[in-house]
């Protein structure tokens, strides 16, 4: 079945150094759309790509969907402990009907 | 103004017992869900239902049964708790349903079986 890795599972940082997390799926997807969730808290929607090749920011977050829509990628630039928490990517599955959640990264800031 | 709202936030409980978990929505969204996180944090689907209708079902155990009294609530039944129904369980919702729908989380429910 249709799955979507996320690399790495953990991701210790320095305050002030850059983060990236790699989102890999065995098909192709219609869209990525992105979550992160805070320690002991619950998923927040960040973003969806839609386009292949589609790079998209937020801030010191840039988000980039792949041009064969099988891959994604989150990078943040600079961490500030305020970015700690567990990114999530979310695809389409096979069917096209629901969204299958990547492993997550978690991510660490060390202030 | 909480969007998606979960009772109760913890469960604490015994094996074979059953419980229920309750989820509402003001966001005037048309479909809601059940996932389930476990210690590792991996989320995965239980049910989706739109408009009060199932329209997803993930080889969930029978002992979980969802509820939909209208498109703002959708409650879970668990029977015959076992220890391996320790998660946190989180309800959502989305306008309407569709892999391209922002979803919009509730706190979760931290499920704990003794």
């Amino acid at each position: 079945g249709q799955q979507v890795m996320q690399i790495p599972q953990y991701q210790h940082v320095q305050e002030g150094e850059d983060f990236t997390t790699y989102c890999n799926s065995s098909t192709t997807l219609s869209n990525i759309q992105w979550y992160k969730q805070r320690p002991g808290g619950h998923p927040v929607f960040l973003i969806q790509l839609v386009k292949s090749g589609e790079v998209k920011k937020q801030k010191r977050l840039t988000f980039q969907f792949g041009e064969a829509k099988k891959n994604s990628s989150l990078h943040i630039t600079a961490t500030q402990t305020t970015d700690v928490g567990t990114y999530f990517c979310a695809g389409d599955n096979n069917a096209g009907n629901m969204l299958t959640f990547g492993g997550g990264t978690r991510l660490m800031v060390k202030p | 103004d909480t969007a998606v709202s979960q009772t109760p936030k913890y469960l604490v409980t015994q094996m074979g017992n059953d419980k229920s978990i309750k989820c509402e929505q003001n966001l005037g969204h048309d479909t809601m869900y059940w996932y389930k996180q476990d210690s590792k944090k991996f989320l995965k689907i239980m049910f989706s239902y739109n408009n009060k209708e199932l329209i997803i079902n993930e080889t969930v155990p029978n002992r979980f049964s969802p509820k939909s009294p209208d498109k703002a609530h959708l409650n879970l039944h668990i029977n015959s708790l076992e220890l391996g129904d320790s998660a946190v369980y989180f309800c959502a919702s989305s306008q309407v349903p569709g892999v391209d729908q922002p979803q919009h989380f509730g706190d979760g429910t931290r499920l704990s079986i003794l």
